[in-house]
């Protein structure tokens, strides 16, 4: 099965400065790199997701960079704001749809 | 609610009792999931439904019984669970279990307690 982890366990920035969570994997197969959130009490979301045939993407503020070679994947977020603090969990599947969750990144930014 | 719906939101159960988590999916999925989540540890997966047939069991202890009448509903069956089952359970949805690249959409969470 797939191994996942990621780094840092939290993350503590100040409201327009950078964040940056890396997550490594094991299974050379894989394929398909997707962040989820979840801010306090509400259900994970994707909110962007990498197929291994780029090595990056962007959507506004957040991005994902791909290093097949080293087997790991990062999200970028800029310019961050208070609603961008929640949890962030990488989650590469072992096959078929089976996500293989990260222990997650608690984000914080202050004001 | 469209999405994916989980009842009940809270449940608080005795060691000796047995009760059922539902979900339910508006989305027109063939793939559903059970996860739990716990404190301070990763979502671990439970169950994969595909097409009503039970696809994955990661080595789920038999006092969690799953069960899928058809594509939009999932159920998680409860008996004699202990306090460390104490979690969050979240159900998901795909739009197929053999895509790697489908979204899971997931449910609210039902928070349980046992006692």
């Amino acid at each position: 099965g797939e191994n996942v982890e990621q780094h840092p366990s939290t993350l503590s920035v100040q409201e327009g400065d950078s964040a940056v969570i890396k997550c490594t994997y094991s299974d050379s197969a894989s394929n398909y790199f997707p962040w989820y959130k979840q801010e306090l009490g509400k259900r994970p979301q994707l909110i962007i997701d990498i197929r291994s045939n780029v090595g990056e993407k962007k959507d506004q503020r957040i991005a994902v960079t791909l290093n097949k070679t080293a087997k790991h994947f990062s999200l970028h977020i800029t310019e961050t704001q208070p609603e961008d603090s929640a949890v962030y969990f990488c989650a590469p599947p072992g096959g078929g749809n089976k996500l293989t969750f990260g222990t997650g990144t608690q984000l914080k930014v202050e004001l | 609610e469209t999405g994916v719906t989980q009842t009940p939101r809270h449940l608080v159960m005795g060691m000796t009792n047995k009760k059922s988590l539902k979900c339910e999916q508006h989305l027109g999925h063939n793939a559903m999931y059970w996860y739990k989540q716990s404190a301070k540890k990763p979502l671990e997966l439970m169950f994969v439904y595909n097409f009503k047939e039970q696809t994955e069991n990661n080595s789920v202890p038999s006092r969690f019984s799953p069960e899928c009448p058809n594509s939009s509903h999932l159920f998680l069956h409860l008996h004699t669970l202990q306090p460390e089952d104490s979690a969050l359970y979240l159900c998901a949805s795909s739009q197929e279990w053999e895509n790697s690249y489908n979204e899971q959409f997931f449910g609210p969470g039902t928070r349980l307690t046992v006692l």
